[in-house]
Formats: structure tokens, C-alpha cells, sequence
């Protein structure tokens, strides 16, 4: 198992400009979630979808947007860059052991790598 | 809703010496606490849970964290220091039904030869 991926690891943008961040499990978890760290700040949740087909806005969810494409995988696009969204990226995935995958507050999330985004 | 507050932002430790990071929560209701690390350039990862079982949790790497309800503290510790235990670690909580984290914002412990 790879666990969970992102791409790319590393982005540096102009302020304007869009790209999509992407993730992706082989674990079979429903929950997927996206968050940004910044310094001082610990990890704040941008999204997350619940299961395949639903998303939901998180704390910080301004600028962004999402999209589950299948079960795994979540992606996390920046339509229009702005330097307050230079940031490490995470994204995360739950383990859920029971018989039809409703998460519950004691599962674990799995991280990512992170994607370091700079934009000037 | 849940928070979770961390105390100190960097802590520094001889190698051999005791590890202690703090960690309180603020619920209104009985909360699901957790620790994880992040090594250099890499995500984060588990190193232990509360989930109201045993309030003294042990984890990952020889750390373990004490449940007190009376302090609402969940701090994290491990005996003897080693060098690869220098990390970030962040706390983070959450209550029943709810599977959205919140986290603290992170203790750099550093580890002095």
C-alpha cells in the first residue's frame, strides 16, 4: 500500500494563477480531507467529503474548491492564487473498520506527504 | 465544540532527560484527544489516542499521555529522550459524532546531544 499521495510535492505560483492539488488513497476509506498548515498556526481543515459524491466545507474554505472524483480520490484547486494561500497542503484520509464505513471520532486519519505551495 | 491549546511553541531537551508536552482541552462534552508527530518534510502520524478507555494511553516510539479530566489536560511523555524524537507534535480533539479534528498549533521539540 502506498497510503495516501499527493502531487506534486512542491509549486511555487504568481498571484492569478490556478492549479489543482492532488491526492489519493489505496486504503478504501470513505473520508478524505484537505488542510493547510501554517506556522503558529497548526493544521486547519479546508474541506473534507464525507463519502464519494459529497464534500463539505471545513474552517478556512474560501478561495479553495474540491472535487471527489471516485472513492479515491480528492482533489483541491486554487482557481485564482493569492500569497495568503502560500501554505503546506495536507491531505488526509480516515480508517474506518466497521461494516458500512461510517466514520466515527476515534478513527485514525493518514496523512499525506504535504505539498509546499509559494505563491508570489 | 471542541479546542485543543498547547503549551509552548518549542521545547529543547538533553538526550536521556524526560519529555513532557502539554497539552488542555476545552469540551463541553467528554472529548477523543490525540497526539501525532511530524518528522521533517513528511506528513503527520499517529502516536497514540483517548477514546475513554484507559486514561493512561500508551503509543508509538515508548511516548504514552494521561487523561485528567480535573486538570482537562492530555499531555504527552516519554522518559528518556532519544535524537530521533525531534519533531513537531500536535494535540488535536475532537467529541462523539463528530470526525472533524481540531488541532493545536504545535510544539517543535528539540533535542540537545
Amino acid at each position: 500500500n502506498a497510503g495516501v499521495t499527493q502531487t506534486p510535492k512542491f509549486q511555487v505560483l504568481k498571484t492569478g494563477q490556478s492549479m489543482t492539488l492532488q491526492c489519493a488513497q489505496d486504503m478504501n476509506h470513505n473520508s478524505m480531507y484537505w488542510y493547510r498548515q501554517d506556522p503558529g498556526m497548526g493544521l486547519r481543515l479546508i474541506y473534507y467529503s464525507a463519502s464519494e459524491g459529497t464534500t463539505d466545507k471545513g474552517e478556512v474554505p474560501n478561495g479553495y474548491n474540491v472535487s471527489r472524483l471516485n472513492k479515491r480520490e480528492f482533489s483541491l484547486r486554487l482557481e485564482s492564487a493569492a500569497p495568503s494561500q502560500t501554505s503546506v497542503y495536507f491531505c488526509a484520509s480516515i480508517e474506518t473498520r466497521r461494516r458500512y464505513q461510517v466514520p466515527r471520532a476515534t478513527d485514525t486519519q493518514y496523512f499525506g506527504p504535504g505539498t509546499r505551495l509559494t505563491v508570489l | 465544540a471542541q479546542s485543543v491549546t498547547q503549551l509552548g511553541s518549542h521545547v529543547s531537551v538533553s538526550e536521556g532527560a524526560l519529555v513532557l508536552l502539554r497539552c488542555n482541552y476545552s469540551s463541553s462534552v467528554p472529548p477523543y484527544l490525540f497526539w501525532y508527530v511530524q518528522y521533517p518534510n513528511q506528513g503527520l502520524q499517529l502516536l497514540l489516542k483517548y477514546t475513554s478507555a484507559a486514561t493512561l494511553v500508551k503509543g508509538i516510539n515508548g511516548f504514552e499521555a494521561e487523561f485528567k479530566k480535573s486538570e482537562t489536560s492530555f499531555h504527552l511523555t516519554k522518559p528518556s529522550a532519544h535524537m530521533s524524537d525531534a519533531a513537531e507534535y500536535f494535540c488535536a480533539g475532537t467529541n462523539f459524532g463528530n470526525e472533524k479534528l481540531t488541532f493545536g498549533t504545535g510544539t517543535r521539540l528539540t533535542i540537545i546531544p
